[in-house]
C-alpha cells in the first residue's frame, strides 16, 4: 500500500502570508494526487486534482505542484476563509489513501 | 443542482448491522464512480468503497473487506453501502462522493455525511 506522509501536521499563521504544504508519496503515483479543504462540521471540498490542476471556482492564490513522490500546496496569500485543514489523496492504486491532514490556524 | 444527500446512520451495538444510502440528483449517475469516506470523530479521512459507474467493480479498504458491501441502483440514483459486524473502529462520519469515469478529479461532488456511532 502507498503511505501518503503530510507535512507539516499544523501551522500558524497569519493573513497574507505565503503558506505551504507538503505531500509525500512512499511510492512514485505520477501526478495522481488531489488536494482537499475541511472546515469543522462541513464536508470536504476539492482544491486541486492531478497534482496542479485548480478545480472550478477556487481562487487562484491555490497552486499544486510536484510528481512522482514529492507534492506540494501553496497559498499565495492566506485569507481569512482558508483557515481550515487541508488533506491530500492519492488515487494512483487501491487502496486510496489520504495525507494526515494539516490544520492551519490563525496567528 | 447537484446533490448528493447520504442517509442511513444511527447508533448501533457492536456486532451489529447498518445499511446507508447516497441518493444524488443534477448530474448523470450512470456516468459516475461512487465512493464512501470516512472520518473517525477528530481524526482525519479515510477512503472506505468504491463502485464503478457500471457495477461491474467493486473495492474496498482492508478494513472493512468482507463485512461491507456497496452497491448501486441505477434507477433511483442511489447507492448503497451495507455493514454488517460493526465495531467500534467504524465509528465515523460516512461521506458519500463522486468521479466522472475517465476522470481524473476524484471526489468532485460531495455530501454532508452521516454519523454511525457502534456502541453498547
Amino acid at each position: 500500500d502507498i503511505q501518503m506522509t503530510q507535512s507539516p501536521s499544523s501551522l500558524s499563521a497569519s493573513v497574507g502570508d505565503r503558506v505551504t504544504i507538503t505531500c509525500r508519496a512512499s511510492q512514485d503515483i505520477r501526478n495522481n494526487l488531489g488536494w482537499y479543504q475541511q472546515k469543522p462540521g462541513k464536508a470536504p471540498k476539492r482544491l486541486i486534482s492531478a497534482a496542479f490542476s485548480l478545480a472550478s471556482g477556487v481562487p487562484s492564490r491555490f497552486s499544486g505542484s510536484g510528481s512522482g513522490t514529492q507534492f506540494t500546496l501553496t497559498i499565495s496569500s492566506l485569507q481569512p476563509e482558508d483557515f481550515a485543514t487541508y488533506y491530500c489523496l492519492h488515487h494512483n492504486s487501491y487502496p486510496l489513501t489520504f495525507g494526515g491532514g494539516t490544520k492551519v490556524e490563525i496567528k | 443542482e447537484v446533490q448528493v444527500v447520504e442517509s442511513g446512520g444511527d447508533l448501533v451495538q457492536p456486532g451489529g448491522s447498518l445499511r446507508l444510502s447516497c441518493a444524488t440528483s443534477g448530474f448523470t449517475f450512470s456516468n459516475y464512480w461512487i465512493y464512501w469516506v470516512r472520518q473517525a470523530p477528530g481524526e482525519g479521512l479515510q477512503w472506505v468503497a468504491t463502485i464503478k459507474e457500471d457495477g461491474s467493480e467493486t473495492y474496498y479498504v482492508d478494513s472493512v473487506r468482507g463485512r461491507f458491501a456497496i452497491s448501486r441502483d441505477d434507477a433511483q440514483n442511489s447507492v448503497h453501502l451495507q455493514m454488517n459486524s460493526l465495531t467500534a473502529e467504524d465509528t465515523a462520519v460516512y461521506y458519500c462522493t463522486t468521479r466522472r469515469a475517465l476522470s481524473t478529479s476524484y471526489f468532485d461532488y460531495w455530501g454532508q455525511g452521516t454519523l454511525v456511532t457502534v456502541s453498547s
